[in-house]
């Protein structure tokens, strides 16, 4: 079977840092995808990573460890325009092409 | 271009009704898929395809049926309105599952 873990809420104060985690057991793995998804909005895409280590755009970073089947979005500098909810999704369980979400992780920002 | 459409916006659908949910894209991707979202929670894949002529279940099909008869159009038809259908649903497409997906603005649906 495939589960992916994220924590339902998580709440930050404007200009600091907060780290969402992910974890995944499938039983295949080709690829991570981080989205972002506003209030009644459709999701859009934040970041993608297929190997370990980091990947930094701008105030957002991902981190992959396919080894510990984890992942984590990190978000910098906070603002009020980064509440929202955060999906992770895995792509290629048994390499069918598949891409399956997480139940994502709502980031509550206080000013 | 237009990316992802999608049509309805919002449907009110009575029990045992069904109809169809559009979703065409001009952006020449090949992947397409279907999900719902339910309140507060996460996206469930329905179906997906991979190119016209393709198409194969997700995680929740049950009650559900695709067709992709051309690389723009992927609808998704609801045959017997049951209330547990009730949800949120957006198309996505990608270029290859290696890729972004880029969603449609969603259909809100409600079946009572």
């Amino acid at each position: 079977g495939q589960n992916i873990d994220q924590p339902t809420e998580m709440t930050a104060t404007e200009g600091a840092i907060v780290q969402i985690n992910c974890t995944y057991q499938t039983s295949g793995f080709n690829g991570l995808f981080w989205y972002q998804q506003h209030a009644g909005e459709a999701p859009t895409f934040l970041s993608y990573n297929v190997l370990d280590g980091l990947e930094e755009k701008g105030r957002f970073s991902s981190f992959l460890s396919r080894s510990k089947g984890y992942s984590y979005l990190l978000l910098k500098e906070l603002q009020m325009k980064d509440s929202a909810s955060y999906l992770c999704a895995v792509r290629g369980v048994n390499r069918d092409d598949k891409i399956i979400f997480g139940k994502g992780t709502r980031l509550h920002i206080l000013p | 271009n237009a990316g992802v459409t999608q049509t309805p916006k919002f449907r009110i659908l009575k029990i045992g009704q069904s109809m169809t949910l559009q979703c065409t894209q001009d952006m020449n991707h090949n992947y397409m898929y279907w999900y719902r979202q339910d309140p507060g929670m996460g996206l469930k894949l329905i179906y997906y395809s991979v190119g016209a002529g393709i198409t194969d279940k997700g995680e929740v099909p049950n009650g559900y049926n695709v067709s992709r008869s051309t690389t723009e159009d992927f609808p998704l038809r609801l045959e017997l309105a049951a209330p547990s259908q009730t949800s949120v649903y957006f198309c996505a497409g990608s270029g290859g599952s290696y890729n972004e997906q880029f969603f449609g603005p969603g259909t809100r649906l409600t079946v009572l």
